[in-house]
């Protein structure tokens, strides 16, 4: 079956741009979660869907970061204005309500904020 | 509140080398376990997990055991190879609080021939 996929793999901004990512999961998982990941450090859950609704978005920056999952299949997440403090990569991750509720990663967006 | 807490590195490793990657972790309860891989250029990939107190996993030539005692999860491989280079993550979940990971801040391991 076909992974988690992200785009775009890359980004360089300025700060004060806006930048969006998006993330298409693996066919038929109800779950979806944004993670945050700064040069050494492990990643930080900004956001989880289930379907098309957030279930944690406690450590989301609401005043720059927003996110979307309208038809509880692909999601996009959105930093504006961005800052210096952005620059991470952003990880994308589903899982099945079945089973044993293992998270399948995307391969990240690396956002570099200049 | 929840934490993992893990060994610093980079460690560097000669190939056929013993590898102990230190996990510990405080959490009020029983969450379960992981092991995750991380290769360059790659997203983070499952290598192993436990479930419960004394779980054993194991994966690829790699293993942990669950620890209630000491809180630990330690990853051990008794031979490395070149291709094991990467970024190793422990985490831990619970299931009652919709699956959410807690990720330490990783160990970057390095094989040399």
């Amino acid at each position: 079956e076909a992974g988690v996929a992200q785009s775009p793999r890359y980004k360089i901004i300025e700060k004060r741009q806006s930048v969006a990512f998006w993330c298409n999961p693996i066919s038929g998982h109800a779950t979806l979660y944004w993670y945050q990941q700064i040069l050494g450090q492990g990643p930080k859950l900004l956001i989880q869907f289930q379907n098309n609704g957030v279930v944690d978005d406690s450590q989301l920056p609401k005043d720059r970061f927003s996110a979307e999952r309208l038809k509880g299949v692909d999601s996009t997440l959105k930093i504006q204005p961005a800052k210096l403090e952005d620059s991470a990569v952003y990880l994308c991750a589903s899982s099945s309500l079945r089973g044993n509720g293992e998270q399948y990663f995307g391969p990240g967006t690396r956002l570099t904020v200049t | 509140g929840d934490s993992v807490t893990q060994m610093e590195g980079p460690v560097t490793l000669s190939e056929e080398a013993f590898l102990t990657i230190n996990c510990t972790y405080t959490a009020t309860g029983y969450p379960s376990l992981f092991w995750y891989v991380q290769y360059p250029g790659e997203g983070l990939q499952l290598l192993l997990k436990a479930t419960k107190a004394d779980d054993k996993g194991s994966n690829k030539g790699f293993e942990a055991t669950y620890r209630k005692e000491t809180t630990s999860f330690h990853l051990e491989k008794g031979s490395v190879q070149v291709s094991d280079s990467a970024v190793y993550f422990c985490a831990l979940r619970w299931a009652n609080t919709g699956n959410q990971f807690y990720f330490g801040t990783g160990t970057s391991l390095t094989v040399i021939p």
